[in-house]
């Protein structure tokens, strides 16, 4: 069911931007992309999510590329607290469910 | 804080018994979800209710079921537990139904269960 395809881990330098890819390639023309990040065994923290438009919250921005089959979260200036698995989800198409991929596991060096 | 409430927080039970994980969702929030995560596993989603009805089941074993109450909280049960029932359980919720814009949707902090 897993629709996303996500590198295993990253690694990136405090203070440095942190891009994140994600693969959606079979996503329909109307579902929007989610980003999560889960800090531990806490509960899922939603992020940011797009349609089409790149976009720019307080946390971090999305860029979507044109063909929309895949996306970027990009943490502009990483800090120790934005350790964490990230994950994008979007919906199965056809239904309800919205599934969880493996993630990136981001780790944020000093 | 996200609003989405769970209890318990902790959980510890002997295989074959039966539990119940309760969810609140966010005032005004008509959509549940439930999902499953074992050590070091990602999120399983299990099943989603809106405004009372089932709308969407992932892998949810036979054993498990859940509701929806006219509240709008709701349950989780878990029946015959086994050692592989262990796991941390989340419960989200979100306005609407479908994907959209403002159908974001926002997890609870969790019920940790452990089987002996």
């Amino acid at each position: 069911d897993a629709k996303t395809t996500q590198p295993t881990s990253m690694d990136c330098a405090e203070g440095r931007a942190a891009n994140l890819p994600c693969n959606h390639s079979t996503i329909s023309g109307n579902e929007y992309v989610y980003w999560y990040r889960q800090i531990h065994s806490q509960g899922p923290q939603y992020i940011i999510h797009g349609l089409k438009n790149n976009e720019t919250n307080e946390m971090a921005s999305l860029i979507i590329t044109e063909d929309r089959k895949s996306s970027t979260l990009i943490l502009p200036h990483a800090t120790l607290r934005d350790t964490a698995v990230y994950y994008c989800i979007v919906r199965v198409g056809g239904t309800y469910k919205y599934i969880f991929g493996t993630g990136t596991r981001l780790k944020v060096l000093a | 804080d996200s609003g989405v409430t769970q209890t318990p927080k902790h959980l510890i039970t002997a295989t074959g018994q039966r539990v119940t994980l309760r969810c609140s969702p966010r005032s005004g929030d008509l959509s549940v979800y439930w999902y499953q995560q074992s050590l070091d596993q990602g999120l399983q989603f299990l099943i989603q209710y809106y405004n009372g009805e089932e709308r969407a089941k992932g892998n949810i074993l036979e054993r498990f079921s859940a509701q929806q109450f006219p509240d709008l909280h709701s349950e989780l049960n878990l029946s015959s537990l086994e050692l592989g029932d262990s796991a941390l359980y989340f419960c989200a919720s979100s306005v609407g139904v479908g994907q959209g814009a403002g159908n974001t949707i926002y997890f609870g902090e969790g019920s940790w269960l452990t089987v002996v």
